[in-house]
């Protein structure tokens, strides 16, 4: 099926690992983001993508690194986890300018223990 | 401080009722978008809007976006139990970072 697919589901790292969350999508989308979902706080913007070899910060990117080495993939990586990186965090891909709404993955819930 | 305000947080209604979400902002959007989300799931797009006092519907959904592109509202007519998620407004500054605000809960009794 056509869409975004984030693996893993879940995943429970302790403080310090690192790990990386990967995320691809079969759409031809230029655009590709990654989000963070906390209680009360909605959708945060890490990182984006606006097309292969090109990436930006959004809102929270300390602790995170993001690449674009092909149109399909955008993996987040945890460089060294800590528990204020326990959440869910979701991949979206669309086309560019946005109006066209995006297509998210189904998550990873992460915790930090 | 939230660039994207909802109201109200929750609502819990019966099944047959109407009801209206509200999203605002003091920043002018390019585009608007409505998604909904189940638990354990990712949002799902409902509606992109773009033009100001714009209104989309979608069955027993209205959209419309603000005439000054600052706010949005969604009404649910009859709302049924398949209504219940979490309704999420985003906003376009046109920057290419989609800024989302934190949600309406809404909860259908049947």
């Amino acid at each position: 099926n056509a869409g975004v697919t984030q693996t893993p589901k879940f995943q429970v790292l302790k403080t310090g690992q690192s790990m990386t969350l990967q995320c691809a999508q079969d759409m031809n989308h230029e655009y590709m983001s990654w989000y963070r979902q906390d209680p009360g706080m909605g959708l945060r913007l890490i990182h984006y993508s606006v097309g292969a070899g090109i990436t930006d910060q959004g809102e929270v990117p300390n602790g995170y690194n993001v690449s674009r080495s092909t149109t399909e993939d955008f993996p987040l990586r945890l460089l060294s986890a800590a528990p204020s990186q326990t959440s869910v965090y979701f991949c979206a891909s669309g086309d560019r300018g946005q109006s066209y709404g995006y297509t998210f993955g189904s998550g990873t819930r992460l915790t930090v223990v | 401080t939230q660039l994207l305000e909802q109201s109200p947080q929750f609502l819990s209604i019966q099944e047959g009722e109407n009801l209206t979400v509200y999203c605002n902002s003091s920043s002018v959007f390019s585009s608007l978008q409505w998604y909904r989300q189940e638990p354990g799931e990712g949002p799902v797009l409902l509606v992109t809007v773009v033009t100001g006092g714009e209104v989309k519907k979608l069955k027993r959904l209205t959209f419309q976006f603000g005439d000054a592109r600052k706010d949005s509202s969604l009404h649910i007519t009859a709302a049924q139990t398949g209504d219940t998620g979490l309704y999420l407004c985003a906003g376009d500054l046109g920057n290419e970072k989609l800024t989302f605000g934190t949600g309406t809960r809404l909860t259908i009794i049947p």
